[in-house]
């Protein structure tokens, strides 16, 4: 069973907006990570958290986890064209099985220019 | 340094042909796994290794074998390839044994009909 969930599905927004991307996940986990995927290319690590902190930036990347919740979002400053791409989560088992990822199915967010 | 090399990106099979999918690492990288993505599914595991000769089962192993015989080269054998194993797969690696994959390959199309 997947073990994040994305949302939303689908994201359409234009260029110089804020595009917001929530994940929630079912177990306790180390780490929660964000991947983007270009449509036919293979993933990009974006970002990783791990399940003590909070909050994390990267650029025009912030990422919060609420453990309490279950929960992570990935926020995009300024979006532009070229961050048209299917963004993902996903998180390791806790517990000491963090060797296995379990990925989320997916927001695919489109930036129009 | 070419990253994660996956070969080959399209190949077609019959069902209950056997084939090996290649993939490669030039960056010394311990932990290597491969995943499949099917539409609307996001990533599963399929297998893993923490290293040469270590390898373990992912959450959809069935029909699948793996070996790890160097640290550069984690092929992925199908031994009777069946439609239901028609996906994308990728083969990550990761620059420690601890957090998971920050490297993809950009993957190979497979259709068994």
């Amino acid at each position: 069973s997947q073990q994040g969930e994305e949302d939303p599905q689908a994201l359409s927004i234009q260029e110089g907006e804020n595009a917001t991307m929530n994940c929630s996940y079912k177990t306790s986990i180390n780490n929660l990570q964000w991947y983007r995927q270009n449509s036919g290319r293979g993933l990009v690590h974006l970002i990783l958290i791990r399940s003590n902190e909070r909050e994390k930036h990267s650029g025009r990347l912030r990422v919060t986890l609420d453990t309490s919740k279950k929960s992570s979002s990935l926020l995009i400053t300024a979006s532009r064209a070229a961050d048209t791409a299917s963004y993902f989560c996903a998180t390791d088992g806790g517990g000491g099985s963090n060797y296995k990822l379990t990925f989320g199915k997916g927001t695919l967010l489109t930036v129009n220019p | 340094n070419a990253g994660v090399t996956q070969t080959p990106k399209f190949q077609v099979l019959k069902t209950g042909q056997s084939m090996t999918l290649q993939c490669a690492q030039d960056m010394n990288h311990e932990y290597m796994s491969w995943y499949r993505q099917d539409p609307g599914m996001g990533l599963r595991l399929i297998h893993y290794s923490v290293g040469a000769g270590i390898t373990d089962q992912g959450e959809v192993p069935n029909g699948y074998n793996v070996s790890r015989s160097t640290t550069e080269d984690f092929p992925l054998r199908l031994l009777s390839a069946a439609p239901s194993q028609t996906s994308v797969y990728f083969c990550a690696s990761s620059s420690t044994p601890g957090p998971p994959p920050d490297t993809f390959g950009s993957g190979t199309r497979l259709t068994v009909v």
